[in-house]
């Protein structure tokens, strides 16, 4: 399979902790984007990268949000000291941007569900 | 800042065609976009419009006005698996997507 991949799928954990995430982006895609999404809304959007280079985070992007892209390869999305609200899908995409009008065919991953309790 | 309007849900018959309407309000559009997410899977890529008319891509089309600020996805030939939330979205200036709060569309036999 060579789609966009994350991992784990699902995530509980206790409000408080620290969880990190992983997303695998198709291998030869130069930007990632993350995502979040919770029951009956659309993906909003919270960071991406081009190459390993984060270009813009989202007003909702708190400071307890950190994602990293070392290498251009892989990315990781850790939440700190977690809240009740954090509880949501996180969705991982990739692309292929040569022009502006690729950026808007994204390949999401399947998602990491995450619980806080 | 970027809004997109869309109905929440829709019904239609198995084989009938159905419409999803989309207006949006932003700055510096750029081009419009529509996702289909069955449930509990993840978003995948339909149609992209960046100039106004008609894109069409096999059972589904996709319609862009800029002067009108609005677009819609038609489906022919509805088939129950068609049955999904399907998402309008924007590229506007930057790259990341701003997505609508999609269309539940349901398909009866």
């Amino acid at each position: 399979d060579t789609g966009v991949s994350q991992d784990p799928r699902h995530k509980i954990t206790k409000r408080g902790q620290n969880v990190t995430f992983r997303c695998d982006p198709i291998s030869e895609h130069n930007r990632l984007y993350w995502y979040r999404q919770t029951l009956g809304q659309g993906p909003e959007f919270l960071t991406y990268f081009q190459n390993e280079a984060q270009l813009e985070k989202s007003r909702l992007l708190s400071d307890r949000f950190s994602a990293e892209r070392p290498k251009g390869s892989f990315s990781t999305l850790e939440i700190q000291r977690t809240e009740q609200g954090d509880s949501a899908m996180y969705l991982c995409a990739s692309s292929f941007v040569r022009t502006r009008d690729e950026g808007n065919e994204q390949f999401f991953g399947p998602g990491t569900r995450l619980t806080v309790l | 800042g970027q809004s997109l309007e869309q109905p929440s849900e829709v019904t239609a018959v198995e084989g009938a065609i159905v419409q999803i309407n989309c207006t949006y309000q932003t700055s510096g559009f750029y081009g419009l976009s529509w996702y289909q997410q069955h449930d509990g899977g993840a978003p995948t890529f339909l149609s992209y419009n960046a100039l106004d008319g008609l894109e069409e891509t096999g059972r589904f089309s996709s319609f862009l006005s800029r002067s009108d600020s609005y677009g819609y996805l038609l489906l022919q030939e509805l088939q129950m698996k068609d049955s999904a939330s399907y998402f309008c979205a924007s590229g506007a200036g930057s790259y990341q997507l701003t997505f609508g709060k999609g269309t539940k569309l349901s398909v009866i036999p």
